[in-house]
């Protein structure tokens, strides 16, 4: 069965950099792409980017201007993210959500999520 | 980036209830339309792709449907385990971009 494992819960000072990662198994991971994406306390879902296991290719979202980094490691089936030089306004959980391009495209399976809190 | 704007925002309904979701985006995005359900504190779960597929697993008192840039979401008949918010997602471009969610909760 398909089952995307994130990493536990972070806290960061401002300015600080955080890294999560996701692992991912019951599937070959280098069939789909990876997406990142964010929910802040009472806000509707964000999407940060995604990476293409396969290759490595990513794209992310302007709205980060450079401060995000997908990577991968094949070996272990993981995807990482890495946002740095993070504010109070980064507060949120965060989830890796594999997306299926077939009739139609969607994300049919997430992580459990990973809270990230920003705090002086 | 492609706007998505769900209504209403909220709504309270009773077991047996028919409920429905309208998700509009700002421009053209053919069938790259889906919907997922989420509870507190769990990551959403798909319950519709293409605009109107179900996923497998989901039961059939959810239907989706599509008119242009309007997608509507149905739940048949509500059931006890159906109280969550549920929101819209348009695949069609990146950024993806989400609806602002619909809480359904009991009245």
């Amino acid at each position: 069965q398909v089952q995307l494992v994130q990493s536990g819960t972070e806290v960061k000072k401002p300015g600080a950099s955080v890294k999560v990662s996701c692992k991912s198994s019951g599937y070959t991971f280098t069939t789909y792409t990876m997406h990142w994406l964010r929910q802040a306390p009472g806000q509707r879902l964000e999407w940060m980017g995604w990476i293409n296991p396969g290759n490595g290719n990513t794209k992310d979202s302007q709205k980060f201007q450079d401060r995000v980094t997908m990577t991968r490691d094949t070996s272990a089936s993981t995807a990482y993210m890495e946002l740095s030089s993070l504010r109070s306004e980064d507060t949120a959980v965060y989830y890796c959500a594999r997306e299926v391009d077939r009739v139609g495209r969607y994300f049919d399976f997430w992580g459990q999520g990973t809270l990230v809190t920003v705090s002086s | 980036d492609i706007q998505m704007t769900q209504s209403p925002s909220s709504l309270s309904a009773s077991v047996g209830d028919r409920v429905t979701i309208t998700c509009r985006a700002s421009q053209n995005i053919g069938s790259y339309l889906n919907w997922y359900q989420q509870k507190p504190g769990t990551a959403p779960v798909l319950l519709i792709y293409a605009a109107s597929t179900l996923q497998s697993g989901v039961p059939s008192r959810f239907s989706g449907s599509a008119s242009g840039t309007e997608f509507t979401l149905t739940i048949s008949s509500l059931q006890p385990e159906d109280f969550a918010t549920y929101s819209c997602q348009q695949s069609y471009s990146t950024p993806r971009t989400f609806g602002q969610g619909t809480k359904v909760d009991i009245k």
